[in-house]
Order: C-alpha cells, then structure tokens, then sequence
C-alpha cells in the first residue's frame, strides 16, 4: 500500500525545537522529491520545503535559518528540524511525495498529518 | 515569490451543478499549477497536475485548464461528495505558493 505516515508531533514552548518525521512504503522512495506543508488552524496551505532525490533542500520564506529538511533513504523516512519555534509555526504538518526526484514538480500523494502547538 | 489568487473565495452550488473555480499567477508559470482538494478535518487530495492532467483516480468530472498566468477548475455535474475547499498550487519557482482556497458549499 503506497501512503506516507508522519509523526513527531506535539506541544512544545516557544524558542525550542522539535523534529517531526515522514516515513514512506509502497513505493521507491529514494527515487522521488519530498515536500513539507503546513495549515496552521482554520487557514489555507503553505508550502515549506523539499528535498529532491539528489539532496537539492529549499525552503519557505517563514522557515528559512530554522528549519532543516533531511531525509534517510535506507529508512524511507524524511525529517524535518524545526528550531527557534515560534507561535505562527503551530499548524498541522503534511508530507507530501513529489511525482519525480525534481523539485519543482506536482505532488501526487499526501500523508495524514501531525499536529505542532507551540504554547507557553 | 509568485502569488497564486484564487476566486471566488466560496461559492454555493447544488448537487448537478457546473462549478469553475479561477486561480491567476503574479506571473507566468507555464503549466506548473496543480489543483487540490481538502474535506474538513482531512488531508488534501491531489486532484490535477500540469494544469490539465487528471491524477489516477479523479473522476473525469474535474477538469483543469490554462497557462501562463490564467488557469480554471471546472466540476462538472457536482456530486455530493465533491463539497469540500479546493487550492491551486504553482511549482515552476521556489516557494511553491498555494492559492488561498476556495470553498464549494452546498446551495
């Protein structure tokens, strides 16, 4: 069964870190691009970094300097280190399968999520 | 970056409808625009890439159009289950901005 299952989610204190994780099955994933994308609660979609097949990372204007995107082939897992969190960073944290190891290409399949709060 | 602007930000359309929702880019983009679907509470649903191609699965009721700058979602024949916010999303440059969405609600 192809699907993408995130993880690390939770409430953490402003100016801490957390490293939230995608782990992908059914399909090659060494082969493909990752993306991560965010809904902070009741707003629409932000794209916020990929890490493409041959290691090319780019980032989101907002999360550029603290956030990390890194991936681990040979667990089918990619992670993403957020540090110096901020309250605007509380949203919900999809991964995303690009449909090619380039980065600029669309996303054909979405994990369910993982919720970060940030909250004193 | 490029901005994405979708319109109507919502609309109100019964079951048998025909629904187009507009989404323009700041700049041109070729045909680097896909369209999603997201039910509440849900994950969003990849629906169409390349501005046109329907991803495996979608019903052929959902179709995409345009290039450049100006680009269309049209549902044909709405169903029940097609209520739900809809976003565009360029990927010709880095940021991949989304559009702001578009709810569908039912009339």
């Amino acid at each position: 069964q192809v699907q993408l299952v995130e993880s690390g989610g939770g409430v953490v204190q402003p100016g801490t870190s957390l490293r939230v994780s995608c782990e992908g099955s059914g399909f090659t994933f060494i082969s493909y691009a990752m993306h991560w994308v965010r809904q902070a609660p009741g707003k629409g979609l932000e794209w916020v970094a990929v890490m493409s097949s041959d290691g090319n990372k780019k980032y989101g204007d907002s999360v550029k300097g603290r956030f990390t995107v890194s991936r681990d082939n040979s667990k089918a897992t990619q992670s993403l280190q957020m540090s110096n969190l901020r309250g605007e960073d509380t949203a919900v944290y999809y991964c995303a399968k690009g449909r090619s190891g380039w980065p600029n290409d669309a996303f054909d399949l979405w994990g369910r999520g993982t919720t970060v709060t940030v909250s004193s | 970056d490029i901005q994405m602007t979708q319109s109507p930000s919502s609309v109100s359309a019964s079951v048998g409808d025909r629904v187009t929702i507009t989404c323009r880019a700041s700049q041109g983009i070729t045909n680097y625009l896909a369209w999603f679907q997201q039910k509440p509470g849900k994950a969003p649903k990849s629906l169409i890439y390349a501005a046109s191609s329907l991803e495996s699965g979608v019903p052929s009721r959902f179709s995409g159009s345009g290039s450049g700058t100006d680009f269309t979602l049209t549902i044909s024949n709405l169903q029940p289950e097609d209520f739900a916010t809809y976003y565009c999303q360029h990927y010709n440059t880095f940021p991949h901005t989304f559009g702001g969405g578009t709810k569908v609600e039912i009339k």
